[in-house]
């Protein structure tokens, strides 16, 4: 089955500096890589998603690359804020007809300091 | 608030006891995925109905069952249950596969 890599598993940055978290996948035939947002005794939350047709997405300070052929896709936040403060969590999916089974990678924790 | 309801959303029980989480999706919502979140741990996939069917299993212990109903809400029964179970279960929902999933709150479960 898929297998999902995801590094680092913390991340720490002052605020208004870059993050990248990177995550790699196993399945080639995974198509949808969604990233979601998990704050302290919260439900996940999509920030951002892409498809495998696509090879880079972006909405504000938030941007996803992916590289089919590498097999990996990054997660990159610009500017950070103290609000970033939380765990990401990359994903892969591949949908055969109804079935679909999202894959997750183990988390990264971003602190991000005054 | 997602749309995706969970109860109960605290649950405490003893060890060999059996329990059911009870999920409702979003409305037109097709979909029902069940995770299961350790302590500090990744998101494990447990199972994936469709409109009523069963599409797809992930680590999904024999001593766990899952079903959907036909007004589409879920529920995941624990049985026999072990320390070790003692987790965050979410439920989550979409349209499809391969489209945004919405999460529920999750339901904190306590094996004591």
């Amino acid at each position: 089955g898929e297998n999902v890599e995801q590094h680092p598993s913390t991340l720490s940055v002052q605020e208004g500096d870059s993050a990248v978290i990177k995550c790699t996948y196993s399945d080639s035939a995974s198509n949808y890589f969604p990233w979601y947002k998990q704050e302290l005794g919260k439900r996940p939350q999509l920030i951002i998603d892409i498809r495998s047709n696509v090879g880079e997405k972006k909405d504000q300070r938030i941007a996803v690359t992916l590289n089919k052929t590498a097999k990996h896709f990054s997660l990159h936040i610009t500017e950070t804020q103290p609000e970033d403060s939380a765990v990401y969590f990359c994903a892969a999916s591949k949908s055969t007809g109804t079935a679909s089974k999202l894959t997750f990678g183990t988390g990264t924790r971003l602190q991000v300091t005054l | 608030d997602s749309g995706v309801t969970q109860t109960p959303k605290h649950l405490i029980t003893a060890t060999g006891q059996r329990v059911t989480l009870r999920c409702s999706p979003r409305s037109g919502d097709l979909s029902v995925y069940w995770y299961q979140q350790s302590l500090d741990q990744g998101l494990q996939f447990l199972i994936q109905y469709y409109n009523g069917e069963e599409r797809a299993k992930g680590n999904i212990l024999e001593r766990f069952s899952a079903q959907q109903f036909p007004d589409l809400h879920s529920e995941l029964n624990l049985s026999s249950l072990e320390l070790g179970d003692s987790a965050l279960y979410f439920c989550a929902s979409s349209n499809h596969g391969n489209t945004e999933a919405f999460f529920g709150q999750g339901t904190r479960l306590t094996v004591v």
